[in-house]
């Protein structure tokens, strides 16, 4: 356990609808980084949040965005949903500042399915 | 942008060793990661290289050739709950970000 936690576990939209997933950080973890991990692959870096602001992304488009709260809890929004962005959504929270190795721990994610 | 290269698929004997390997083209290098997904379920952190040698953690050691662009997973005295996918993932050096960027995983398969 990382005591990261997702929701929902799973979830079916339709193409064109919006979606928004939702993430709860390790305690003391200020930062929280989002991946899109399709089947069969590895995990796909979305964007990273720190201190409520967006401090890097991959390469997904801006209907992908997020939000981080004081309490270091944070969303990802997805926008016009498509076929292809059937996914699991894995968040993982780390601690930027002193600790070196700023391992990333994940949360359980979510399955979602688009159609 | 990174390229990170490992075997997709790898087969093993219960109580044996298995050399799982990584290779990376990068255009920085902050840390190499190793983590275990069990199908269905989310990665969990193995080990972190960042310098150079063998990092040793029980039944796990990983070692990284920074010079080489190469890393493995060393498992021994493999059991059945081994079986699972092993993910290398490379920090890059650049920027404020710390985005990992990972391989497409190795599917390891331990028999009896």
């Amino acid at each position: 356990e990382t005591g990261v936690t997702q929701s929902p576990t799973h979830l079916i939209k339709t193409r064109g609808q919006q979606v928004t997933l939702r993430c709860s950080s390790q305690s003391g973890h200020n930062t929280v980084s989002w991946y899109q991990q399709a089947l069969g692959q590895g995990p796909q870096f979305i964007f990273q949040y720190y201190r409520e602001e967006e401090n890097g992304r991959g390469n997904f488009p801006p209907r992908f965005s997020g939000l981080q709260f004081p309490n270091y809890s944070s969303e990802l929004n997805v926008n016009a949903l498509e076929l292809d962005d059937s996914a699991l959504y894995l968040c993982a929270s780390s601690l930027a500042g002193w600790e070196v190795s700023k391992t990333q721990y994940f949360g359980p994610g979510t399955r979602l399915l688009v159609l | 942008g990174q390229n990170i290269d490992q075997p997709t698929e790898m087969t093993a004997t219960e109580g044996a060793i298995v050399q799982i390997n990584c290779t990376y083209q990068t255009s920085g290098f902050n840390g190499l990661f190793w983590y275990q997904q069990h199908a269905g379920e989310a990665p969990t952190f193995l080990s972190y290289n960042v310098l150079d040698g063998l990092e040793e953690k029980g039944r796990f050691s990983s070692f990284l050739s920074r010079s080489k662009g190469y890393s493995y997973l060393l498992l021994k005295e493999l059991q059945m709950k081994d079986s699972a996918s092993y993910l290398c993932a490379v920090r890059d050096s650049g920027g404020g970000a710390d985005g990992l960027t990972f391989g497409k995983g190795t599917h390891l398969i331990i028999q009896p």
